[in-house]
């Protein structure tokens, strides 16, 4: 198993620009979801899935779009890029049932929005 | 804003040292968890707490879940140099949802 992909590993962008954030999972995990990190904020939820076609907000989902058309992928869309934007991007998944929550993050991908 | 609160935000030590981070929520949890991330690295599960009260040990590591199902702590028995990176606390809410604390980076002095 290859767990949680991400792609790319770096990116720049200049303000205004769009990207997607691809996110795969190989594990039939149901839940998956999209954190960003910035120095001395932790983890923050931007958007999280609990199935195939169903999605839900986090905390910071303001200029991110996502959509979850298999179990496997769950993509993140910038929009409109900006500087406030330059952050890493964490994917996770975890699987539904059982005793344990655990959450399995993908390598990250470092974004920067000039 | 944030609703999971860790102290200290930064702790250096020397190896030998014990170490202690405290995570603080806002609201009654369904469980915690508790993740470690290495330097440049990814957010890795240590453990998961459920039971109000519940203490479970990692070999050097305890963690305890408060009576209220609101706080935790994370104490490190003698660091050692491996110990070095952020742990961060995790919090399950009714929502099904998973908020992370703001992170306790650890520092050890050889």
């Amino acid at each position: 198993n290859a767990g949680v992909t991400q792609t790319p590993k770096f990116q720049v962008l200049k303000t205004g620009q769009s990207m997607t954030l691809q996110c795969a999972q190989d594990m039939n995990h149901e839940y998956m979801s999209w954190y960003r990190q910035d120095p001395g904020m932790g983890l923050r939820l931007i958007h999280y899935s609990v199935g195939a076609g169903i999605t839900d907000q986090g905390e910071v989902p303001n200029g991110y779009n996502v959509s979850r058309s298999t179990t496997e992928d769950f993509p993140l869309r910038l929009l409109s890029a900006a500087p406030s934007q330059t952050s890493v991007y964490f994917c996770a998944s975890k699987g539904s049932g059982g005793a344990i929550d655990t959450q399995y993050f993908g390598p990250g991908t470092r974004l920067t929005v000039l | 804003g944030q609703q999971v609160m860790q102290i200290p935000q930064y702790q250096h030590v020397q190896e030998g040292e014990d170490f202690t981070t405290y995570c603080n929520s806002s609201t009654t949890l369904s469980n915690i968890q508790w993740y470690k991330q290495r330097p440049g690295g990814h957010p890795v599960f240590l453990i998961q707490l459920v039971k109000s009260g519940e203490v479970k040990k990692q070999k050097r590591l305890t963690f305890q879940f408060g009576e209220a199902k609101k706080n935790s702590s994370l104490h490190i028995t003698a660091t050692q140099t491996t110990d070095v990176g952020t742990y961060f606390c995790a919090g399950r809410r009714a929502t099904n949802k998973l908020i992370f604390g703001t992170g306790t980076l650890l520092a050890v002095q050889p």
